[in-house]
């Protein structure tokens, strides 16, 4: 079974900052993707960052990076220069064999 | 990325009756998906709807109890059963459009349909 944990429920971060959440998974499959999804309390889930397991290279996406450590199954999201609208809650996810399994979340405030 | 639509945007039961719950896609995809969010909670997935076959339940979930249909590859329905308090939640429709190989990816979100049973 594919599993997905966030042990940090919740982040805060001065506006400007930088920060970073956590993710482990567990898999055995060779082949999968990793992602973070924002979910603001509109709730609509936005997909942030895209990570291909197969490649070494961590993805970005603007402000939005991360550090995919493969041997360590650890998937972490760094957001930097923090803004207002980066509120929100923060599922990491995982899609290989099954659709995506996502980790319980960790909510993050933006402090101005 | 799939623009996705969900009607209704939120509705409140009475306890026994049911609720169907449309999600229509603006482009044609293999595989749709049905996820639930308890309150404070993470997304679960209900069923993986196939276009022209049944759907496929995860463990814990019954056809009985959450019907769904796939009439067509731009449209899918969820119907909540016989309700009672603790389906209380919300229900997102999720599509995948990358079809092929053996392996799931990307999956973009519906805006999702808050469920309150009374």
């Amino acid at each position: 079974a594919q599993t997905v944990t966030q042990s940090q429920p919740e982040m805060s971060v001065q506006e400007a900052e930088t920060v970073t959440l956590s993710c482990t998974y567990d898999t055995s499959e060779s082949d999968y993707y990793l992602f973070w999804y924002k979910q603001p309390p509109s709730r609509q889930m936005i997909l942030v960052i895209r990570q291909e397991a197969y490649k070494q290279q961590n993805a970005t996406e603007n402000r939005f990076s991360v550090n995919f450590q493969k041997a360590a199954k650890s998937f972490s999201l760094k957001i930097s220069d923090s803004q207002l609208g980066d509120a929100a809650m923060y599922f990491c996810a995982l899609a290989g064999n099954t659709p995506l399994v996502f980790g319980k979340g960790t909510r993050l405030s933006v402090i101005a | 990325s799939a623009v996705i639509s969900q009607k209704p945007s939120r509705d409140i039961c009475q306890r026994g009756t049911s609720l169907t719950i449309q999600c229509q896609v603006d482009s044609q995809v293999t595989m749709m998906f049905w996820y639930r969010q308890q309150p404070g909670q993470s997304l679960t997935l209900i069923a993986t709807a196939n276009q022209g076959s049944e759907a496929t339940y995860e463990s814990g979930f019954v056809i009985d109890k959450f019907p769904i249909s796939r009439p067509n590859l731009t449209f899918s329905t969820l119907t909540v059963s016989n309700m009672s308090p603790e389906d209380s939640s919300i229900y997102l429709c999720s599509v995948s459009p990358l079809a092929g190989g053996s392996y799931y990816n990307e999956q973009f979100f519906g805006p999702g349909t808050r469920l309150t049973v009374l």
